[in-house]
């Protein structure tokens, strides 16, 4: 079965811009949860969706936000980017809220 | 609230053996371990839940100490292919928001 897609895989933006990443999960799979990776920071929890509901939200500021669609891609919307923005972007879907998360490939953005 | 992991960092000989353990402060629902190898993503090794057995995945395995809110994987024999960065996630309180420690990064020299 084809696995997490993440699109774009690698992004290079200016402070101040916004940047919209895609994720289309496993076909099956009704939860998707977010991820920011940095180095020495490890994985950053984001949000996460099911069935187009915001279910948990992590410790980030409100320029951070995402949703889900019905037919469960998400995506993740950074508003007025900052140079600390610069990370790993990880989405993971599952069948459930508990089950395993299977990780797309990432999008790597960069703030310049 | 993310669980803490340890060692940081472990380096060994291939064949040796290596345990990395995970704790928190709340009551957990499971344990989640992933693999990280560089520039890949996380790959999933094995679920605990609370009341479950040990598992297993090759030979690599993990329990869960629900009294001590602890978990340990356990590397045996260890192999060039099991090099990377290991991560627990916890879900736990009344939501199944998956947390992951800060990683445990393993190198296996030959």
């Amino acid at each position: 079965k084809a696995g997490v897609t993440q699109t774009p895989r690698y992004l290079i933006k200016t402070r101040g811009q916004q940047v919209t990443l895609s994720c289309s999960p496993i076909s099956g799979h009704r939860s998707v949860s977010w991820y920011q990776q940095t180095p020495g920071q490890g994985l950053q929890f984001l949000f996460e969706y099911f069935s187009e509901t915001q279910r948990n939200k992590g410790n980030f500021p409100g320029r951070f936000s995402g949703r889900q669609f019905s037919n469960s891609r998400s995506e993740m919307n950074v508003s007025t980017l900052e140079l600390g923005d610069s990370a790993l972007y990880l989405c993971a879907s599952s069948l459930t809220e508990a089950s395993k998360r299977e990780f797309g490939p990432g999008t790597r953005l960069t703030v310049l | 609230q993310q669980p803490v992991q340890s060692p940081q960092a472990v380096i060994l000989r291939e064949g040796e053996d290596a345990v990395i353990n995970c704790s928190s402060s709340k009551a957990l629902y499971s344990v989640h371990w992933y693999r990280q190898k560089h520039g890949e993503a996380p790959v999933f090794l094995m679920i605990l839940l609370k009341g479950g057995e040990q598992m297993r995945h090759e030979k690599i395995s993990a329990s869960f100490n629900e009294k001590k809110q602890q978990s340990s994987l356990y590397l045996t024999a260890s192999q060039l292919s099991y090099s990377g960065t290991y991560f627990c996630g916890t879900i736990g309180g009344s939501n199944y928001k998956l947390t992951f420690g800060k990683g445990t990064l393993l190198t296996v020299n030959p």
